[in-house]
C-alpha cells in the first residue's frame, strides 16, 4: 500500500537553529501534502497545505516565515523549522494525499533545548 | 472552536467485548468522516471511513455509524482485542479527496486481556 516515509523520527536541536523534516511518498504521487503538529494532550492541528510546485497555504496563526514548506516534486515535501525555540517542541507529521485517501508519515518528535 | 469533538479521552474494555468510540462534529459542511488509529511513536493509520450519503460502513470487526441529524458518529469494534489498544482519532473533511482533514483530540482505548 501507499507509504509516506518521514525523517527524522526524532531530533533534538539547540534554540536558534533550523531543523528540516522530510516526507517522501513511496509508490504513489502525493499531489497534496498536509503538515500537522500535535502538542501534548491536544489534537493533530493542521499547519499548512502544500501542492506540488506551488506555494504552501498556511493556517491562521502559523508563521510562514518560520515554518518553510517546500513541495518540489510529487514525491517529496519538506518542512523546515527556522530559528527554533523551545515552544516549537512538538510532534510534526505529514500526510500525503492522492485520489485514494490520506497516508500519514510516522511523525517527527522535535525537542528544542 | 473545536469542530470535531471526542469527549472521552480514554476507554477501557475487556477483551472480547464491544468498544464504542464516539465523535461529534459541529460543521454541517463536513461530508466525509474517517477514523484513524495511532500507536505511540507512530503516525496515524487509516482505519475506516464513511461518506455522508451512508449511515453505516462495515469492515471486518470495525463498523462506523453516522447520524447526520445529530452530527454524531461512532466507531464500534467487536470483538475487541488487546492489539486494538491505541489512540483513535475521529476526523472529518469537506468533500474528501484533496480537502484538509480536521481531527478530534483522540480517545485512548485500552483493551484488557
Amino acid at each position: 500500500g501507499a507509504v509516506v516515509s518521514q525523517h527524522p523520527s526524532w531530533v533534538i536541536c539547540k534554540s536558534g537553529t533550523s531543523v528540516k523534516i522530510e516526507c517522501r511518498s513511496l509508490d504513489f504521487q502525493a499531489t497534496t501534502m498536509f503538515w500537522y503538529r500535535q502538542f501534548p494532550k491536544q489534537s493533530l492541528m493542521l499547519m499548512a497545505t502544500s501542492n506540488e510546485g506551488s506555494k504552501a497555504t498556511y493556517e491562521q496563526g502559523v508563521e510562514k516565515d518560520k515554518f518553510l514548506i517546500n513541495h518540489a516534486s510529487l514525491t517529496l515535501s519538506t518542512l523546515t523549522v527556522t530559528s527554533a525555540h523551545p515552544e516549537d517542541s512538538s510532534f510534526y507529521i505529514c500526510s500525503g494525499t492522492d485520489l485514494y485517501g490520506y497516508t500519514f508519515g510516522s511523525g517527527t518528535r522535535l525537542t528544542v533545548v | 472552536d473545536q469542530q470535531v469533538k471526542q469527549n472521552s479521552p480514554s476507554l477501557s474494555v475487556q477483551e472480547g467485548r464491544i468498544s464504542i468510540l464516539n465523535c461529534d462534529y459541529t460543521n454541517s459542511m463536513f461530508d466525509y468522516f474517517l477514523w484513524y488509529k495511532k500507536y505511540p511513536a507512530e503516525g496515524p493509520t487509516f482505519l475506516i471511513s464513511i461518506s455522508s450519503i451512508k449511515d453505516k460502513n462495515e469492515d471486518g470487526r470495525f463498523t462506523v455509524f453516522l447520524n447526520k441529524s445529530a452530527k454524531h458518529l461512532s466507531l464500534h469494534i467487536v470483538p475487541s482485542q488487546p492489539g486494538d489498544s491505541a489512540v483513535y482519532f475521529c476526523a472529518a473533511s469537506v468533500s474528501g479527496g484533496y480537502q484538509k482533514v480536521t481531527f478530534g483530540i483522540g480517545t485512548k482505548l485500552q483493551v484488557i486481556p
